[in-house]
């Protein structure tokens, strides 16, 4: 597609419940991340993919989230046991990066929000 | 510390010039960017700079870049409201990650 897209763009669960977020990134885009924006503040890293590499899950704040992505296409972030504390929009972003500089192409974001 | 750190809040007029700051800490990036983020949107890139390079100057858009202090500024000439928006920079810091490191955005406000 022309840009990112992320679905849900809006997700309300209940504590404890498991989620899913999924980014389709820019075709071509070999690098995919995923970061997490809390109210009123700025980008939180969660985790990167580029190419076969294995991925950077430096950036995870808990074994409650993983991510899978398959090939260079659509990315799943997972969230199992929702804690309210998991209440943000979740940024997903794309790139193809070699050389030069690395600009990213961001989604309009999943906004999860956890009762 | 903050990575990457960024004062929250400007205002300035309408027609009035902002400049945005940003200070890093080690930095291995060799390019340095800021996005813009309108309200319910993700982000959008600005712009960036090289980081052999003192300044660009992108339209109204003009970068500053002080390696030896680790700071970072954008300047916004003839600001208009729709200018209204928070500004993230952002770089790759030595912390072993290729992602990209935010800031925590400056919200800038313009008041007509």
């Amino acid at each position: 597609g022309a840009g990112v897209s992320q679905s849900p763009s809006n997700k309300v669960t209940e504590k404890g419940k498991d989620v899913e977020l999924r980014c389709d990134p820019i075709s071509g885009h070999t690098a995919l991340y995923w970061y997490r924006q809390r109210l009123g503040q700025g980008l939180e890293f969660l985790i990167y993919f580029q190419g076969n590499s294995a991925p950077d899950k430096s950036g995870l704040p808990s074994d409650r989230f993983s991510a899978e992505r398959t090939g260079e296409s659509v990315s799943t972030l997972t969230i199992q046991r929702t804690q309210q504390e998991d209440s943000a929009v979740y940024l997903c972003a794309s790139s193809l990066w070699s050389s030069g500089a690395n600009v990213l192409t961001f989604g309009a974001g999943s906004r999860l929000t956890v009762l | 510390g903050e990575d990457v750190e960024q004062s929250l809040f400007l205002s300035v007029r309408e027609g009035d010039s902002s400049v945005i700051n940003c200070t890093y800490t080690d930095s291995s990036s060799t390019y340095l960017y800021w996005y813009k983020q309108e309200p319910g949107a993700g982000l959008q890139l600005l712009t960036y700079i090289f980081s052999n390079m003192d300044m660009k100057q992108d339209q109204r858009l003009t970068v500053l870049l002080n390696k030896k202090d680790k700071h970072l500024s954008l300047r916004i000439a003839d600001t208009q409201t729709g200018d209204s928006a928070i500004y993230f920079c952002a770089g790759a810091l030595d912390t072993g990650r290729r992602a990209l490191t935010f800031g925590s955005g400056t919200r800038l406000q313009v008041q007509p």
